[in-house]
């Protein structure tokens, strides 16, 4: 039991490039949900995702930030043309159901460092 | 703004004696409440948790009380070990089928030997 697997654990972008952030949710579970933490701060949800289907984006900024959720492979976050205030650690977190966070299992995060 | 806060940012306790940390929560709908333990580097851990329905909840060493009245939960570590020292958070879900996870800022706690 693998656990919910997030990679690559460090990313270095530059300014303007694209970073891809994966994340394989344990194994049963099909709730995806990214959630973002900025340096001292608590974490703070950006989406919620089930296979193929964006159930709740209501925290994801309306720019530059997608997300998604395949048939097959991981839940990819994408951020376009990065900027220095990308910088943060993204977790991801899987459950066995939407209803209620019981459950919730977190990633080891992918840290992100724009420079 | 917050919903879920944290009275102290850092604690410092010598090793073996208990640990208590505070959050304050403002959303009286709230009825599911988690602590988790972040070390360096990692990701949230699951400590334990609580329902709205309980004011009290035990594990292996952890407890956690609520209080309702004054929207105030509180994690208590007995015999604090090197090994617990970690930022902790609180974090609120609301009401059933609420997926959603909000969190406190944090304290870090730091176990002197």
């Amino acid at each position: 039991n693998a656990g919910v697997m997030q990679n690559p654990r460090h990313l270095v972008r530059r300014r303007g490039q694209e970073a891809r952030l994966r994340c394989s949710p344990m194994k049963g579970h099909s709730h995806v949900y990214w959630y973002r933490q900025l340096p001292e701060e608590g974490l703070k949800f950006m989406v919620y995702l089930q296979k193929e289907n964006i159930i709740d984006e209501s925290g994801m900024p309306k720019e530059r930030f997608s997300a998604e959720f395949p048939k097959e492979g991981p839940s990819i976050l994408r951020i376009q043309q990065v900027v220095r205030g990308d910088s943060a650690a993204y977790f991801c977190a899987s459950s066995p159901s939407g209803q209620g966070a019981e459950g919730y299992t977190f990633g080891s995060g992918t840290r992100l460092t724009v420079v | 703004g917050e919903s879920v806060g944290l009275h102290l940012p850092t604690l410092s306790v010598q090793e073996g004696d208990n640990s208590i940390i505070n959050c304050a929560y403002s959303n009286s709908a709230s009825d599911y409440f988690i602590w988790y333990k972040q070390e360096s580097g990692k990701g949230p851990q699951f400590i334990i948790d609580i329902r709205s329905n309980m004011d009290k909840r035990q594990g292996q060493r952890v407890t956690v009380l609520l209080n309702k009245t004054v929207k105030h939960l509180s994690l208590q570590i007995a015999a604090t070990q090197p090994g617990d020292s970690a930022v902790y958070f609180c974090a609120e879900n609301y009401g059933a089928g609420s997926y959603q996870l909000t969190f406190g800022k944090g304290t870090k706690l730091s176990v002197i030997p």
